[in-house]
């Protein structure tokens, strides 16, 4: 069974400091994605990733792929308010279905 | 452009009583469609997807179904709500690697 986690689930951080978030999945993928949602609202697309050691970034956010260890990560440079979301993590199985992960809910203090 | 709409917005039903939310896409022909669930507070799940005009692949047994009666519609119905099938209901299309989401309709079954 297809398994994608996200870690950490909840993460509070200050103002101008850095982080990063990581997903991890069960299965063969070459194809990921990661997605904002604010509160009470849809996703929004922010990355997709088409294959081993893609890596794209967008203002403060930097996604990475490593399919070899399964592996993507989400690193927030100089953290700002606005960055306050949920961050989603998708891995497509076929090209017909993604799953996806539990997201992180992630607070900027400041 | 491309479009996504969904309708209705929010929807309070008692347990019980039938159910039926629309998703339209504009703007695009043949489009892969998709019906996900999230609970509160939850990841997203995935329910239904559909390539073409009559095909529908469930993921999850359970008391709602789908349907695509023309190319750009797609469909979720319940003949008898339960409790649980409170959540918000998102709808998305895939083009070129990428999902891209409707508004949502929040569904609250009392």
């Amino acid at each position: 069974e297809l398994k994608v986690e996200q870690n950490p689930l909840f993460l509070s951080m200050q103002e101008g400091k850095n982080y990063t978030i990581y997903c991890n999945y069960s299965t063969t993928s070459d194809r990921l994605y990661w997605y904002r949602q604010d509160p009470g609202k849809s996703l929004e697309s922010l990355f997709v990733l088409l294959s081993n050691g893609a890596v794209k970034q967008e203002g403060r956010l930097m996604a990475s792929l490593d399919t070899k260890a399964r592996l993507s990560t989400l690193h927030i440079t100089a953290a700002v308010h606005d960055l306050s979301a949920t961050y989603f993590c998708a891995v497509d199985i076929t090209y017909d279905k993604v799953i996806f992960g539990p997201g992180t809910s992630l607070s900027v203090i400041p | 452009s491309q479009t996504i709409h969904q309708w209705p917005a929010t929807l309070v039903q008692p347990v019980g009583s039938p159910l039926s939310l629309e998703c339209t896409v504009e703007g695009t022909s043949n489009p892969n469609l998709y019906w996900y669930r999230q609970a509160a507070g939850r990841g997203l799940q995935l329910l239904f997807y559909s390539v073409g005009i009559g095909q529908i692949s469930s993921e999850v047994p359970q008391n709602l179904s789908a349907s695509r009666p023309q190319d750009r519609q797609f469909i979720l119905s319940s003949k008898k709500l339960l409790l649980s099938d409170s959540g918000f209901y998102l709808c998305a299309w895939s083009w070129q690697e990428t999902q891209y989401f409707g508004p949502g309709t929040r569904l609250l079954v009392l």
